[in-house]
């Protein structure tokens, strides 16, 4: 059965940068699309971003495009989020997810928390 | 871009059936799946596609589809149902892959 195992969040003043990391265990996960998917605190769930299994296609919600990169290292099953230019709004918990809009298996989350 | 338009609260009585929709021009070409969310914890899927369920997943819950509307039923709600709701799908505008619907806070009575 496949796991998500997120890392990277943490406390980042506003206009700083963090870089999250998903390892990916019991699949392969470039055999699949992958997204992040984050969720404000007492609030739903927001689609961030994704990529194709090739890695060649990313995705970005308008609320991040130009500000977040998604990335994957294939050989080490990885899945990256790089966030920028950080505002409190993008305080949440950010998943890890195996599937671009069918999502079967989530990560646990990783916090990230914008703040001054 | 396409919105994903949920009732934000429904409430069941214990063994009773609950329909919870999901309305948005996107599903009138993709199809959605759905996902529950008890607190603190991660999300699960539900269904997808054509009513599809994971292994593991009762029986109790459905999905179907018309026109620009999906939904997911519990037949014969139980105390464990008790959770937030969301669909899923594709973003039909192009802007992004794809976009969760607004949830919907299910309370079994």
């Amino acid at each position: 059965e496949g796991q998500l195992l997120e890392s990277g969040g943490g406390l980042v003043q506003p206009g700083g940068s963090l870089r999250l990391s998903c390892i990916a265990s019991g699949f392969t996960s470039n055999n699949f699309g992958m997204s992040w998917v984050r969720q404000a605190p007492g609030k739903g769930l927001e689609w961030v971003s994704g990529i194709s299994g090739t890695g060649i296609m990313t995705y970005y919600a308008d609320s991040v495009r130009g500000r977040f990169s998604i990335s994957r290292d294939s050989s080490d099953n990885i899945i990256y989020l790089q966030v920028s230019s950080l505002t409190v709004e993008d305080t949440a918990v950010y998943y890890c997810a195996k599937g671009l809009w069918e999502i079967d298996y989530w990560g646990q989350g990783t916090l990230v928390t914008v703040s001054s | 871009s396409s919105e994903l338009t949920q009732d934000p609260a429904v409430s069941v009585a214990l063994g009773q059936t609950v329909r919870i929709t999901c309305q948005g021009d996107s599903l009138k070409k993709y199809s959605a799946s759905w996902y529950q969310q008890k607190p603190g914890q991660a999300p699960v899927l539900l269904t997808y596609g054509r009513n599809n369920r994971p292994s593991g997943i009762p029986d109790r819950f459905s999905g179907s589809a018309s026109g620009d509307t999906a939904s997911v039923t519990i037949t014969g709600a139980q105390a464990e149902d008790e959770a937030d709701y969301y669909c899923l799908s594709r973003d039909s505008s192009g802007n992004r892959f794809s976009v969760f619907g607004t949830g919907t806070r299910v309370t079994v009575l």
